[in-house]
């Protein structure tokens, strides 16, 4: 399993507010290292929404926003719309490992 | 515009080998580091190495490690992965991407289309 820890799926109807968490450890989260977040559509390359926690990349929306407190960081999605559903995959560094991380994604739905 | 775009894919026996190539453009390319990222199918994204802008400075994931090397060539703006011992549990897609800034365990800002690898007999 992922040291990052996603819920595998999260789903939301339009308008609504959804959350993904990512739960991970004192070596990563819990030890200060920053978590980035990526969107992945269906065949296509991951693209970086957040980074350094809580940083909105150029042309990411601010419905979008990301946050991170002691093991676990969250992204939030306010006035969900289609173009949301995706894949989203958290990433930091693990000091044990001395690796890169991902968590193991969680597949957004928007009903 | 920055851009990435990686070739070298294929299919390949088990314990075959196989070489990566990513071309950068659009960016200062040895101001930043660089990295290969795999997503096996159906899976999710599991890191594999990463380089610093110098080049001196070289990381492998603990599945690829004593069996791949990443190289770059800062003149040619090239990033490399050189791939031994090829395992079928090495088939991916592969994923060049350019860090934010020289910081090999940060963010990764641009993406490649990737590279399919298939390791197979």
């Amino acid at each position: 399993q992922s040291v990052l820890t996603q819920p595998p799926s999260v789903s939301g109807a339009p308008g609504q507010r959804v959350t993904i968490s990512c739960t991970g450890s004192s070596s990563n989260l819990g030890a200060g290292y920053d978590v980035e977040w990526y969107k992945q559509l269906p065949g296509t390359a991951p693209k970086l929404l957040m980074y350094n926690n809580s940083n909105r990349r150029s042309g990411v929306p601010d419905r979008i926003s990301g946050s991170k407190s002691g093991t676990s960081a969250f992204l939030a999605i306010t006035g969900l719309q289609a173009e949301d559903e995706a894949d989203y995959y958290c990433q930091s560094y693990d000091i044990s490992l001395s690796a890169v991380v991902f968590g193991g994604g969680t597949k957004l739905t928007v009903l | 515009e920055v851009q990435l775009l990686e070739s070298g894919g294929g299919l390949v026996q088990p314990g075959g080998s196989l070489r990566l190539s990513c071309a950068a453009s659009g960016f200062t390319f040895r101001s930043y580091a660089m990295s290969w990222v795999r997503q096996a199918p159906g899976k999710g994204l599991e890191w594999v190495s990463a380089i610093s802008g110098s080049g001196l400075r070289t990381y492998y994931g603990d599945s690829v490690k004593g069996r791949f090397t990443i190289s770059r060539d800062n003149s040619q703006n090239m990033v490399y992965l050189h791939m031994m011992t090829l395992r079928a549990e090495d088939t991916a897609i592969y994923y060049c991407a350019k860090g934010y800034y020289d910081y090999v365990w940060g963010s990764r800002d641009v993406w490649g289309q990737g590279t399919t690898v298939a390791v197979s007999s």
